[in-house]
């Protein structure tokens, strides 16, 4: 199975802020990569897919970009509704492969 | 207005069964791929299954293999999960989400763009 990693873990920032997460695949998975929003309580919302493809009615404030094994989520101004945990999936191979999450903060 | 909602979930012995049921509406269910993924208490998500339009081709993480079956009735707009011989670390909330192939005019991505609220499933003597 594809191993998705990701980095940091958790970070505090600041409304705002500029912010951007990392995933990394153990082999190369051209742009088959997705970012999920996940808040307690809530159904996780897709945000990016294709790495780089804003979904519909996602604030362009999100945007992810990358190819291959390295992959970056970047949020531009950090909003009080954007703490959250964030995960990337890996659609190139089944079994279909999350990261293991980025909590995001309140500084 | 997409809507997917899941039931079926509590509490169940070890080696115990369970079926999980999703209800949707709202868009046509008979022309989407269906997924489950599970999130284990404190933990992060876990792609579980998922299932072509026509039931045809299924697909499993490893860990569930030869224990769960996933299936949908496309006339009751319903996708479901049997799980058999539940183990401890089967616990988890069970989401149900829309499975979606987009293309881009070169490649199909499969993209989850829906998802329910989830259903809890806790295995415990």
């Amino acid at each position: 199975a594809i191993q998705m990693t990701q980095s940091p873990s958790s970070l505090s920032a600041s409304v705002g802020d500029r912010v951007a997460i990392t995933c990394r695949a153990s082999q190369g998975i051209r742009s088959d990569l997705g970012w999920y929003q996940v808040k307690p309580g809530k159904a996780p919302k897709l945000l990016i897919f294709g790495a780089s493809i804003l979904q519909s009615g996602v604030p362009s404030r999100f945007s992810g970009s990358g190819s291959g094994t390295d992959f970056t989520l970047t949020i531009s101004s950090l909003q009080p509704e954007d703490f959250a945990t964030y995960y990337c999936l890996q659609d190139y191979d089944y079994p279909r492969t999350f990261g293991p999450g980025t909590t995001v903060e309140i500084k | 207005d997409v809507h997917l909602v899941e039931s079926g979930g509590g509490l169940v012995q070890p080696g115990g069964s369970l079926r999980l049921s999703c209800g949707t509406s709202g868009f046509a269910f008979s022309s989407y791929w269906m997924t489950w993924v599970r999130q284990a208490p404190g933990k992060g998500l876990e792609w579980v299954a998922n299932i072509k339009i026509d039931g045809s081709q299924k697909n499993y993480v490893d860990s569930v293999k030869g224990r769960f079956t996933i299936s949908r009735d496309n006339a009751k707009n319903s996708l479901y999960l049997q799980m058999n011989n539940l183990r401890a670390e089967d616990t988890a909330v069970y989401y149900c989400a829309r499975d979606l192939d987009y293309f881009d005019g070169k490649i199909y991505y499969d993209v989850f763009d829906y998802w329910g609220l989830g259903t809890l499933v806790t295995v415990s003597s």
